[in-house]
């Protein structure tokens, strides 16, 4: 499968506790975006990367939420001291370059429980 | 006001009727638009795209623009009940500081029932 992929794609914590996920785009795609998303809601965007540079956030990106991507391939998003508002589906997207910026690829996204 | 909002829904047609969804949105400087589908579960895929006023056909998809009156729609004619999903309408700003970031509205969910 050469989709994006994530990794894990459930993770349940206690309120508190900090997680880390993985996004890992689909080859060759320098563009990526990390999403939130809630029940009966569209996603929010969070945050971009193009290659290893991380070039917008969301305020939603509170000083809890950090996310990284080393040598411009795979992404990590890590939430740290997680609250129980944190429980979402976090989706991870990626686009190659030259092509239209809206026109993004999704993986199967990562959903978060916090008790 | 938020920025991209949606017909309410949910939307119920029949087997082998036009389906109809509707969205607007509220930053003038808006450019790109776009249709994403996403079925129960799954994560969200693009269905369609369109940046200049007017219709935009593929298969039984049609977009329409009209930045006038900041209005986007989806036309999904013949539907079937694979088309049964909630759509996401999404918008992406002018500029070079946009990055891509799309704003979703929160979705029409579509039921086509047999």
């Amino acid at each position: 499968d050469t989709g994006v992929s994530q990794d894990p794609r459930h993770k349940i914590t206690k309120r508190g506790q900090n997680v880390t996920f993985r996004c890992d785009p689909i080859s060759e795609h320098n563009r990526l975006y990390w999403y939130r998303q809630t029940l009966g809601q569209g996603p929010e965007f969070l945050t971009y990367f193009q290659n290893e540079a991380q070039l917008e956030k969301s305020r939603l990106l509170s000083d809890r939420f950090s996310a990284e991507r080393p040598k411009g391939s795979f992404s990590t998003l890590e939430i740290q001291r997680t609250e129980q508002g944190d429980s979402a589906m976090y989706l991870c997207a990626s686009s190659p370059p030259g092509t239209t910026l809206g026109e993004q690829f999704f993986g199967p996204g990562t959903r978060l429980t916090v008790l | 006001q938020k920025e991209v909002e949606q017909n309410s829904g949910p939307l119920s047609v029949p087997e082998g009727a036009i389906a109809s969804l509707n969205c607007t949105y509220s930053d003038r400087v808006s450019q790109s638009f776009f249709w994403y589908r996403q079925y129960s579960g799954k994560s969200p895929e693009l269905i369609m795209s369109i940046y200049s006023n007017g219709d935009k056909e593929d298969g039984r998809f049609t977009a329409q623009l009209n930045k006038a009156s900041q209005y986007v729609s989806l036309l999904i004619r013949d539907s079937q009940p694979s088309d049964s999903a909630t759509y996401l309408c999404a918008v992406i700003k002018a500029g070079g500081t946009s990055y891509g970031k799309l704003t979703f509205g929160q979705g029409t969910i579509l039921t086509v029932h047999p």
